[in-house]
């Protein structure tokens, strides 16, 4: 079974701090990774998946088959980045993505 | 385009009571897919729906739930007989062409169940 895993229910930090909140999945096969974020009061959007290999509003995330990882990753904090952010995985055997629980990320002034 | 239009955007049911919830996807896109996240939890799939047939209903409880996404009119979600731990944020996405391409959300209904 394929399960994505955030294991930081909270991350605070300061702006211009580097930020990088943590997927781990397991899923023997050649998954599809995404992470998706929501901010306050809007729905949730697609963010990035790893097959593009691009960076939005800053934020990079590189698929380490190796360690299961996606973890997302930004040099330097913004207060506008403040949201929740949700990890998912597609595989090619369940068309359907699944969703970690979530990290919500706080940026102080 | 108004994105995927979820209502309620809050509904309080008594337990035993039912519980319909609403999804007018994106124009143009004809599936739809209901997620629940419950507290402390990620998003976890319910149902794919394309017009008018279930593809994939998988991830729906056994019983009391149903959805329907007719040839015309929303997607409707229905709890019959909801008790408390159907107390939920419930989300519904639209894609235009299969789950292959890209899903976007509406803002969820959230159930209390008191």
């Amino acid at each position: 079974a394929q399960r994505v895993t955030q294991p930081e229910k909270l991350l605070s930090v300061f702006k211009g701090a580097p930020v990088e909140l943590k997927c781990n999945y397991s899923y023997s096969g050649s998954p599809e990774l995404f992470w998706y974020v929501q901010y306050s009061r809007q729905r949730l959007q697609l963010l990035l998946r790893h097959i593009s290999r691009e960076s939005i509003k800053g934020f990079t995330a590189d698929l380490n088959k190796g360690e299961t990882s996606f973890h997302l990753k930004k040099p330097f904090a913004q207060e506008e980045d403040s949201a929740m952010y949700y990890c998912a995985l597609k595989s090619g055997g369940s068309y359907i993505p699944t969703f970690g629980r979530g990290t919500s990320l706080i940026v102080h002034p | 385009n108004a994105g995927v239009m979820q209502n309620p955007r809050h509904l309080v049911r008594r337990r035993g009571q039912e519980a319909r919830l609403r999804c007018s996807p994106m124009k143009g896109h004809s599936h739809v897919y209901w997620y629940r996240q419950l507290p402390e939890e990620g998003l976890k799939f319910m149902v794919y729906l394309q017009k008018e047939n279930i593809i994939d209903e998988s991830g729906m409880p056994k019983e009391r739930f149903s959805a329907e996404f007719p040839k015309e009119g929303p997607s409707i979600l229905r709890i019959q007989q909801v008790v408390r731990g159907d107390s939920a944020a419930y989300f519904c996405a639209s894609s235009l062409s299969g789950p292959n391409t890209e899903a976007f959300f509406g803002q969820g209904t959230r159930l209390t169940v008191v």
